[in-house]
């Protein structure tokens, strides 16, 4: 069975550090691309960043960058979401998802077709 | 960034009955004239979004034939034929042409 389910959430100090995780089984893990989307309370969904199936590409959300940092680690499953600094309006529940699959050229993009069910995370001091 | 605008921002809808939801794009979603980027998701109460659609109109696996798919460029519709109690949520278009990967408002489905 195909399954990602996050961790890492709690609360944390504005200014702060988390690290949330996403462990993946049931698929191969190395091809795929993979995303973080986020969902402050009673809002909507929000894409929040995304790696590349070789960790050698990132994109980020332009309100995250240089405080978020996606990154993955191949050989263990994992797709991780550091929160350096956060901001009171990174208060939300984060999903990992399962991105479009890669390869040598390109991707074959089959939607976000895999969810976690979210980790919390609250930035209050 | 592309922006994307659903209507209506909510629907009631008897059991039986269809239901259609519209998403408009701030510009085209459709790549090398093949593949439109743009997918629909639905958020049941208190779980995690899961896929319905992808690439305009193609069912993803496990989802009822029911729901369907329809557009190109701008303009995209879900389409529920005859909804059910299971229905119920708030439902979402996505586009995944380009970052920053943007959603819409979302629709909220509720039964009469």
């Amino acid at each position: 069975e195909v399954q990602l389910v996050e961790s890492g959430g709690g609360l944390v100090q504005p200014g702060g550090y988390l690290r949330l995780s996403c462990e993946t089984s049931g698929f191969t893990f190395s091809n795929y691309w993979m995303t973080w989307v986020r969902q402050a309370p009673g809002k909507g969904l929000e894409w929040v960043a995304s790696i590349k199936e070789d960790g050698s590409e990132k994109y980020y959300l332009d309100s995250v960058k240089g405080r978020l940092t996606i990154s993955r680690d191949n050989a263990r499953n994992l797709v991780f979401l550091q929160m350096n600094s956060p901001r009171g309006e990174d208060t939300a529940v984060y999903y990992c998802a399962r991105d479009r699959e890669g390869y040598s050229y390109g991707y074959y993009y089959n939607g976000m077709d895999v969810w976690g069910q979210g980790t919390t995370v609250t930035v209050s001091s | 960034d592309i922006v994307m605008t659903q209507s209506p921002l909510s629907l009631t809808v008897t059991p039986g009955q269809p239901a259609s939801i519209s998403c408009r794009s701030s510009q085209s979603l459709l790549e090398s004239n093949t593949h439109n980027y743009l997918d629909w998701y639905l958020q049941r109460p208190g779980q995690s979004p899961q896929l319905l659609i992808y690439l305009g109109s193609n069912r993803a696996s496990g989802v009822p034939d029911r729901f369907s798919g329809s557009g190109s460029g701008t303009d995209f519709t879900l389409k529920i034929s005859r909804v059910e109690a299971e229905d119920v949520g708030i439902y979402y278009c996505m586009q995944a042409l380009q970052t920053p990967l943007t959603f819409g408002g979302g629709t909220r489905v509720e039964i009469k």
